[in-house]
Parts: C-alpha cells; structure tokens; sequence
C-alpha cells in the first residue's frame, strides 16, 4: 500500500515562498505522475501540478508563473515551491499519486493521497 | 476555462439512494472520477473512469456520465457515507479540475 506524507513549514510570510515536500513509502515513486493538490478551508480542491518520474512537470494555468515542483528520486521524495504567497494560498496542501492510464490525461485520477498540511499566510 | 458544477447539499435517509450529480460542458464527452471526504480527512478516490470502482470501495457506490452530467450513485446509504463529495475532470483549457464539493447528509 503505498504511503504519502507532506512535511513543511506550516507558517509562511506574505511575499515569501512556500516550500513542501512528500515522502512516498511503500512503492517507488518510479513510473508514475505525482501531483500537489490544496485546500482552502471550506473550500474545494485545486489541482496545483505534477511531476513525471522523467523529470517532466504539467502545472495548473492559474498558478504556473508561481509553481515549481522537483524530483528527488533517491529519496523517494517530490516537492512543491510557491513564491511570492498571499493569504489566498493558505490552504491545506496534498500530495497525491497522479494515475493517468495510456498517458490519457482525460482518463487520469489521483488515487493515494496524503494527509495533508495546513500551511497559513500570515505575518 | 471550464468548470464543475455540484448542489451544495443532498440529503438521504438510511437505506435509501443518494444521487450527486456534477455538471460541465460536454462533460459526457470526458471521463468523470468522484472522491469522498469524511470531516478532517483527505479525501478517497471512490469512482474513476465514469463508473470503476477501486479495490476496497463497497459496491454500493456506482458512477455514470452522460451529455453534459456525470452521476454518482450511492445506494443503501449508510450513516457513515455522509461526507463531501467532489467530481473531477480533465480539459484542455484548465488540466485537471474538481468540482465545488456536494455534502451529503444521511439523515
């Protein structure tokens, strides 16, 4: 059964940038997409973007001048960086399996997530 | 861009059928997944593929999609089916993209 826990900062300064990384267990992160979700609170899901096992990234339009997600294979571990935040990126943030069957994206869901962070925007 | 569109609520007594629907342009033309989120939780992928149930996820739960709305179908609900439920889809003009959540009340 494969495992996904977030880690990071759970306060983040106006201006600054959000950093967070989640450590997969229980599978390698090998020969999958992987994807960074949040959740404002009372609010629905936003996809924010994914990472390839090759390295490739696909980010959400709304949020691709600010996202930058890397790969660290080795550690079986992928990350998520957002500059330049505002209170409307507080938010709890997932990381989730991304399984998109035949490199069809229309067929694509997330099917193992983490627990999830809170992450505040706040000074 | 596109958009899903959820109800904000249903309600369902014990034992009976719970319908959700989600709405998007074209949505039919597209394949639909549902995931469900229990209070403080995240969430848990409960149809992919329209109507494919995950290993683990009791049969009571089924999925269809056509035209323009994508259906998730609960039925026998039980008091511990009540949670948010949210569609998910994919598009050229916004990548993946969920919808607004349903909370689903047993009462």
């Amino acid at each position: 059964q494969v495992q996904l826990q977030e880690s990071g900062p759970g306060l983040v300064k106006p201006s600054e940038t959000l950093s967070l990384t989640c450590s997969v267990s229980g599978g390698s992160i090998s020969s999958y997409y992987w994807s960074w979700i949040r959740q404002p609170p009372g609010k629905a899901l936003e996809w924010i973007g994914y990472i390839y096992y090759s390295g490739s990234t696909n980010y959400s339009p709304s949020l691709k001048s600010r996202v930058t997600i890397s790969l660290d294979t080795s550690k079986n571990q992928f990350s998520l960086k957002l500059s330049s935040v505002t209170a409307a990126d507080t938010a709890v943030y997932y990381c989730a399996r991304h399984v998109v069957p035949a490199t069809q994206a229309q067929r694509a869901y997330f099917d193992f997530w983490g627990q999830g962070t809170l992450v505040t925007v706040s000074s | 861009s596109y958009e899903l569109s959820q109800p904000p609520s249903v309600s369902v007594s014990p034992g009976q059928t719970a319908s959700i629907t989600c709405s998007g342009d074209k949505l039919g033309s597209k394949f639909a997944s549902w995931y469900q989120q229990r209070p403080g939780q995240s969430p848990v992928l409960v149809i992919y593929e329209d109507n494919k149930r995950p290993s683990g996820i009791p049969q009571r739960f089924s999925g269809s999609n056509s035209g323009n709305t994508a259906t998730l179908t609960i039925s026998g609900t039980q008091a511990m089916d009540e949670a948010d439920y949210y569609c998910q889809a994919w598009d050229s003009s916004t990548a993946w993209v969920f919808g607004g959540g349903t909370k689903l009340t047993v009462l």
